[in-house]
């Protein structure tokens, strides 16, 4: 089974400020990976799927990049309602895995 | 606009079977090439993928629960359903159905509460 890892497990960021979230893959994943965003409380939404495409409605400050087994979620200007934990997927292999979740909160 | 909707018991007694329904309303749950699945969150804590079914039948489960787990699709009534047997404590959790595409989950349920306690 692939294992998923998120770094860091939280962070404290202001609006405005850009975020990273870092997701790496136990093994090759191509780029079968997908990001999500969980407010309290609510189901998860989708934001990117394939590592890099954007979600249909998903504001473009929301980006994805990396292939392999290393990739990363940016923020490019935090705000107020990106206040969230942030998951990561893969989706190259069954049994489908999540990353432990990334929280981000206000500074 | 696809909608998912879970329901069933939101308390389970231990060593007994969760059962869970999931009626999808605004799509067909035979239409091709999407997979209908359930995932879990226990309180505080992060996501697990519990199992996915295709319109057909087929099934796919994490190994983790491939024990207890059966995922059943009713055409007919356009749903479909979730069974965990034996359940403890640590399987209390808000559970989701969704649907995917090729691995990626677009649509969710707003989730329910399942307590497992006596």
């Amino acid at each position: 089974d692939i294992q998923m890892t998120q770094s860091p497990s939280s962070l404290s960021a202001s609006v405005g400020d850009r975020v990273t979230i870092t997701c790496r893959a136990s093994q090759s994943i191509s780029s079968y990976l997908n990001w999500y965003q969980q407010k309290p409380g609510k189901a998860p939404k989708l934001l990117i799927y394939a590592a890099s495409s954007l979600q249909s409605g998903v504001p473009s400050r929301f980006s994805g990049s990396g292939s392999g087994t290393d990739f990363t979620l940016t923020i490019s200007s935090l705000q107020p309602e990106d206040f969230a934990t942030y998951y990561c997927q893969q989706s190259y292999s069954t049994p489908l895995a999540f990353g432990p979740g990334t929280k981000v909160d206000i500074k | 606009q696809l909608q998912l909707q879970e329901s069933g018991p939101g308390l389970v007694k231990p060593s007994e079977t969760l059962s869970l329904t999931c009626t999808v309303s605004g799509g067909s749950i035979s239409s091709s090439s999407y997979y209908w699945g359930w995932i879990r969150q226990p309180p505080g804590k992060g996501l697990e993928w519990i199992g996915s079914i295709y319109y057909s039948g087929s099934t796919y489960y994490n190994p983790s629960l491939k024990s207890r787990v059966t995922i059943s699709v009713d055409t007919s009534k356009n749903q479909f359903s979730l069974k965990l047997s034996s359940v403890t404590a640590a399987d209390t959790a808000v559970y989701y159905c969704a649907r995917r595409l090729e691995g990626v989950i677009a649509d969710w349920g707003q989730g329910t509460l399942v307590t497992v306690s006596s």
